[in-house]
C-alpha cells in the first residue's frame, strides 16, 4: 500500500546544531507522488512547509531544504543551523493529483532544540 | 487569530456516550477535513467534504458521522465511544478539493481521551 515512514522521535538538538529528519515513502498506487513537509508549531495546527512535485527537485522554505528522490524514495528534511523557534512537530506526507484523494502522512517527528 | 476553529481543546468522555466535535473554518475554503492521530500511529484520514457533501471515507466504523450544517462547519459526531478511539482529532480545510493539489490549514485539534 501507500505509505510514508519517519524519523521516530523525539529528536533534541543544540541550537545552531544540523537537524536531519529521515522521510520514505511507498507509493504502490500512485503514479505521480507529491511530496510535503508539514510542522506543527506547539498549540497550532499543522502549516505546510515545503512541497515538491517532481522527482529530483528541491524546495526550501525558512532555512529547511528536502530533495524528492525516486530512486530511494525518499524526501528527508534538513536544516544547517537551528532555532529553538523550530521545535516542533514535523509530519512528511504523500499525496496524489490524480483524483482527490487526501493526504497520506507519517507519525510525525517532534524536534526540540535547547539553547 | 486563528482561521480554523475546533472546539473543546480537551475532552473526557466515558465509554459508551456520545461527544461532537466542533469545526469551522473562516478561510472561505470550499473543502473540509477530518484527521486523527492516536499515540505513536501516523495522522490518519477519515473523511473529506466538498461544497458540504461527502467526497471520501475511509472511516470502517459508522459511529462516526461528520456533519455539515454550514459550507464552513463539519463537525464529527462520535457515538458509543470506545477507549480506542482516544486521539488527537485534527479538523483542515483547503480551497479545492484533493490534498495535493491543495494547500491544507490544519486546526490545533481536539484531544479525545475516552476512559
Amino acid at each position: 500500500g501507500d505509505s510514508v515512514t519517519q524519523t521516530e522521535g523525539p529528536v533534541t538538538v543544540s541550537e545552531s546544531e544540523s537537524l536531519i529528519i529521515n522521510c520514505t515513502y511507498s507509493a504502490t498506487s500512485i503514479a505521480y507522488p507529491n511530496l510535503f513537509w508539514y510542522v506543527r508549531y506547539p498549540g497550532e495546527g499543522l502549516q505546510l512547509l515545503l512541497k515538491v512535485i517532481t522527482a529530483g527537485q528541491k524546495g526550501s522554505s525558512r532555512g529547511f531544504e528536502a530533495t524528492y528522490n525516486k530512486e530511494t524514495t525518499s524526501f528527508h528534511l534538513q536544516k544547517a543551523s537551528v532555532q529553538e523557534s523550530d521545535s516542533a512537530v514535523y509530519y512528511c506526507a504523500l499525496g496524489d493529483t490524480q483524483g482527490g484523494r487526501a493526504l497520506i502522512f507519517g507519525t510525525g517527528t517532534t524536534v526540540s532544540v535547547s539553547p | 487569530d486563528p482561521k480554523i476553529i475546533q472546539k473543546p481543546k480537551y475532552l473526557v468522555a466515558v465509554t459508551g456516550s456520545e461527544k461532537i466535535l466542533i469545526c469551522e473554518q473562516y478561510l472561505g475554503h470550499n473543502a473540509m477535513y477530518w484527521y486523527r492521530q492516536s499515540a505513536k500511529k501516523p495522522l490518519e484520514f477519515m473523511f473529506s467534504y466538498s461544497y458540504q457533501k461527502l467526497m471520501d471515507n475511509q472511516t470502517a466504523s459508522s459511529r462516526f458521522q461528520p456533519q455539515s450544517s454550514k459550507k464552513n462547519h463539519l463537525d464529527l459526531q462520535i457515538t458509543a465511544l470506545k477507549p480506542d478511539d482516544s486521539a488527537t482529532y485534527f479538523c483542515a480545510s483547503s480551497q479545492g478539493w484533493g490534498g495535493a493539489q491543495n494547500t491544507l490549514y490544519f486546526g490545533a485539534g481536539t484531544r479525545l481521551s475516552v476512559l
